[in-house]
């Protein structure tokens, strides 16, 4: 299986600031057509995940351009450019290139 | 839009089988595009992909090596839904259970959720 592998486990950050997680696969995670199959995720309190990014950098429908992916192989990073209040929530990366999907551990994102 | 209703009993006693329902609307579960997922999360286990049912001409069950002698994810065209089943349940089965599409590379639709415990 494929280990996925976050950091920071938990993140406090000023309203404004930026904000950056890490996510690490034991496997590379690029396909030979060139797409990256790792997926973020944000869990707000007390609500089912929702989808943030796919294939590495592609922003899901109504995602707020403030929410940036990056990566290729093994090391991805999802970066908020400025920090608002309803980002607070457990973010997850999970990759998707063989079964069984895995996921990371999550990152929790909480104000100053 | 698509949105997926789970449904299922909230307690399960040990050794028992765990069932719970997830209503597709917006969508086919005989879709030719779309795979159909169980995932549950626990504070020990966190998120765990547990299983996924998929129309490709023919129906395709895969299923996650921790749970695969337990567990059956079954599509029912009629009711446009699909089910888990989770038999000889113990305590270390208790955990929010999730269902979800996975469409385009990504688990793009979520159920609400369903906590389950098992306990006598």
């Amino acid at each position: 299986d494929i280990v996925m592998t976050q950091s920071p486990l938990s993140l406090p950050v000023t309203p404004g600031e930026p904000a950056s997680i890490s996510c690490r696969s034991s496997q590379s995670l690029l396909h030979r057509n060139g797409d990256n199959y790792l997926d973020w995720y944000l869990q707000r309190p007390g609500q089912s995940p929702q989808l943030l990014i796919y294939l590495g950098f592609n922003r899901a429908s109504g995602v707020p351009d403030r929410f940036s992916g990056s990566g290729s192989g093994t090391d991805f990073t999802l970066k908020i450019s400025r920090v608002e209040a309803e980002d607070v929530g457990v973010y997850y990366c999970m990759q998707v290139l063989q079964i069984p999907i895995t996921f990371g551990q999550g990152t929790r994102l909480e104000i100053k | 839009q698509v949105q997926l209703q789970q449904s299922g009993p909230g307690l399960v006693k040990p050794a028992q089988t765990l069932s719970l329902t997830c209503a597709i609307s917006g969508d086919s579960v005989s879709s030719n595009s779309a795979t159909w997922n169980w995932i549950r999360q626990s504070p020990s286990r966190g998120l765990e992909w547990l299983g996924r049912t998929y129309y490709r001409s023919k129906w395709y069950n895969e299923y996650a090596d921790s749970v695969k002698s337990r567990i059956t994810i079954n599509p029912d065209t009629s009711k446009n839904h699909f089910s888990l089943q989770l038999n000889s349940v113990t305590p270390e089965d208790t955990a929010l259970y999730y269902c979800a599409r996975f469409f385009r590379d990504a688990m793009d639709v979520w159920g609400q959720g369903t906590t389950v415990t098992v306990s006598s």
